[in-house]
C-alpha cells in the first residue's frame, strides 16, 4: 500500500528566502506524485504532478519538485518566497494498484515572514 | 458556473438530525470523490464513484451514506452523527479514476460541518 510522509508540520521562511517542503513516499510500484496547496477557507489546488516523465517537475506560482527514486522523495521548492505563498501544502501519492486511490500526507503549513 | 461547487459552505447539526451535503461539477468529469479533512490529520478518502458506480468505500461508518445520481452530482447523506465527525468535507473530481492519476483532482471549497 502507498503512504506519504511530510516532514515538518510547520515551516517558516522569510520573504525572498528559499522554500523547501519535504515529502517522502512509499509505493511498491512506480508512483504518481502530486503537490497540492490549500489557502484558508478553500479546497485543494493542484500545484504540480510527477507521472513518470521528467524527474524535475515545474508547477504553478514558481514551484518545482524533483522525483528522486533512490531517496523515495519528492520535495517541493521555490527559490524566493512571497507573502502570498503562505498556505498549507499537501503531498500525495497514487498508483495503479489498489483502486487508483490517492493518499495524502498530513500537510505542511508554510509561514512567510516580512 | 465552472469547477466543483459544494453546498452548503457551513453546516451545524445536532446528533439526531439528518442533513445532506451536495457536490456539483461542471467539468465533464466522470469520477467523484469524498474526502474528510480533520484538524492535524491527513485527508481521509471516504468514497469514490467512477461513471456513477461506487468503486471505493474506505470503511466509512453507515451514518454516512453517499449517492451519485449522475456523473455531475454527488451527495453525502448524514444521520445520527457524532461530535468527532465535525470536519471539513471535501469533494473532488477527475476525468475518470485512471486519468485522476495523470492529471490530478479538482477540489471544491468544502463544507465545514459541526456536530453539536
Amino acid at each position: 500500500a502507498q503512504s506519504v510522509t511530510q516532514l515538518g508540520s510547520h515551516v517558516s521562511v522569510s520573504e525572498g528566502a528559499l522554500v523547501l517542503l519535504r515529502c517522502n513516499y512509499s509505493s511498491s510500484v512506480p508512483p504518481y506524485l502530486f503537490w497540492y496547496v490549500q489557502y484558508p477557507n478553500q479546497g485543494l489546488q493542484l500545484l504540480l504532478k510527477y507521472t513518470s516523465a521528467a524527474t524535475l517537475v515545474k508547477g504553478i506560482n514558481g514551484f518545482e519538485a524533483e522525483f528522486k527514486k533512490s531517496e523515495t522523495s519528492f520535495h517541493l521548492t521555490k527559490p524566493s518566497a512571497h507573502m502570498s505563498d503562505a498556505a498549507e501544502y499537501f503531498c500525495a501519492v497514487s498508483d495503479r494498484t489498489g483502486g487508483f486511490k490517492t493518499i495524502f500526507g498530513a500537510g505542511t503549513r508554510l509561514f512567510v515572514k516580512a | 458556473e465552472t469547477g466543483v461547487t459544494q453546498t452548503p459552505r457551513h453546516l451545524v447539526m445536532g446528533m439526531t438530525n439528518k442533513k445532506s451535503l451536495k457536490c456539483e461539477q461542471h467539468l465533464g468529469h466522470n469520477a467523484m470523490y469524498w474526502y474528510k479533512q480533520s484538524a492535524k490529520k491527513p485527508l481521509e478518502l471516504m468514497f469514490v464513484y467512477n461513471f456513477k458506480e461506487q468503486t471505493e468505500n474506505n470503511s466509512v461508518p453507515s451514518r454516512f451514506s453517499p449517492e451519485c445520481p449522475n456523473s455531475s452530482h454527488l451527495f453525502l447523506h448524514l444521520h445520527t452523527l457524532q461530535p468527532e465527525d465535525s470536519a471539513l468535507y471535501l469533494c473532488a473530481s477527475s476525468q475518470d479514476i485512471g486519468q485522476g492519476l495523470d492529471y490530478g483532482y479538482t477540489f471544491g471549497s468544502g463544507t465545514r460541518l459541526t456536530v453539536v
